[in-house]
C-alpha cells in the first residue's frame, strides 16, 4: 500500500537554528513527493514537489531530495526564521493521482 | 486571480441530520479532491474528480458520504445521517493537470461540528 509518516511534533527551535523534518514513505511504483504548508489561519500551499529519485526540491531556503534507496523525502532548512513557523505536511502521488498525506509537524520558531 | 473557495468556513450540527459542503476550483482545473482532517491526523483522502472520468470514491468511509461535481466545475459533499465522528475540518483542493495531477490549490476548509 501506500504510506507517509513523518516526524512527529510538535518542534520548537529558536530562530537560525537548523531544521530537519523527517519523513519516509511506503509506495507501489514510482510516486512523485510533496511537502506542503500550512501557516496560521491559512490554507496548505505547496512548497516543494519531486518527481523522481535523486530529484532536489528548493523553494524559500528549504530542501528535500528524493531517496529512493531510503524511501525518504526529508526536509531541512539551514537557518529557521520566526516566519516559517507553521504546519508541515509530507506527501506523495502515487501512478493513480491518490495523494497519501503524513500527520502533520508543528514548527514554531521563536526569536 | 481568485482561489478554491469553500462554503460554508464553519458549520454545526445536530447528530442524525444530513449536511452539504460546497466547493468551488479555480476556473479550468479539471481536477477535484476532497480530503479530511480530523484533530491529530493527516489528510484522509475521500475522492477524486478528473475531468469526465468517473470519480474515484475509495476514500470514502462509508455510504453515507456522497458527492458529485456539476459541469465539471463546483461540488457538493453530502453526509448523509451525520454521526459525532464526523467532526472533522473537510478540505478541498484542485489542480490543472489533465493527466499527470501535480500541484494542488487547498481551499480554506469547512470545520463541521457534529453534536
Amino acid at each position: 500500500g501506500n504510506s507517509v509518516t513523518q516526524m512527529e511534533g510538535p518542534v520548537t527551535l529558536s530562530e537560525e537554528a537548523f531544521l530537519t523534518i523527517n519523513c519516509t514513505y511506503t509506495a507501489t511504483g514510482y510516486p512523485s513527493l510533496f511537502w506542503y504548508v500550512q501557516y496560521p489561519g491559512e490554507g496548505l500551499q505547496l512548497l516543494l514537489k519531486a518527481t523522481k529519485a535523486d530529484d532536489k526540491g528548493s523553494n524559500k531556503g528549504f530542501e528535500a531530495t528524493y531517496r529512493k534507496e531510503t524511501t525518504s523525502f526529508h526536509l531541512e532548512k539551514g537557518s529557521v526564521q520566526v516566519s516559517d513557523s507553521a504546519v508541515y505536511f509530507c506527501a506523495l502521488r502515487n501512478t493513480g493521482n491518490q495523494f497519501y498525506f503524513g500527520t502533520g509537524t508543528s514548527l514554531t520558531v521563536i526569536p | 486571480g481568485a482561489g478554491v473557495s469553500q462554503s460554508p468556513s464553519n458549520k454545526v450540527t445536530e447528530k442524525g441530520k444530513d449536511v452539504e459542503l460546497r466547493c468551488d476550483p479555480i476556473s479550468g482545473h479539471t481536477a477535484l479532491y476532497w480530503y479530511r482532517q480530523s484533530l491529530g491526523q493527516g489528510l484522509e483522502f475521500l475522492i477524486y474528480f478528473q475531468g469526465n472520468s468517473a470519480p474515484d470514491k475509495s476514500g470514502l468511509p462509508s455510504d453515507r458520504f456522497s458527492a458529485e461535481r456539476t459541469g465539471g466545475s463546483v461540488s457538493t459533499l453530502t453526509i448523509q445521517r451525520t454521526q459525532q465522528e464526523d467532526s472533522a475540518v473537510y478540505l478541498c483542493a484542485s489542480s490543472y493537470q489533465e493527466l499527470v495531477v501535480d500541484t494542488q490549490y487547498f481551499g480554506p476548509g469547512t470545520r463541521l461540528t457534529v453534536l
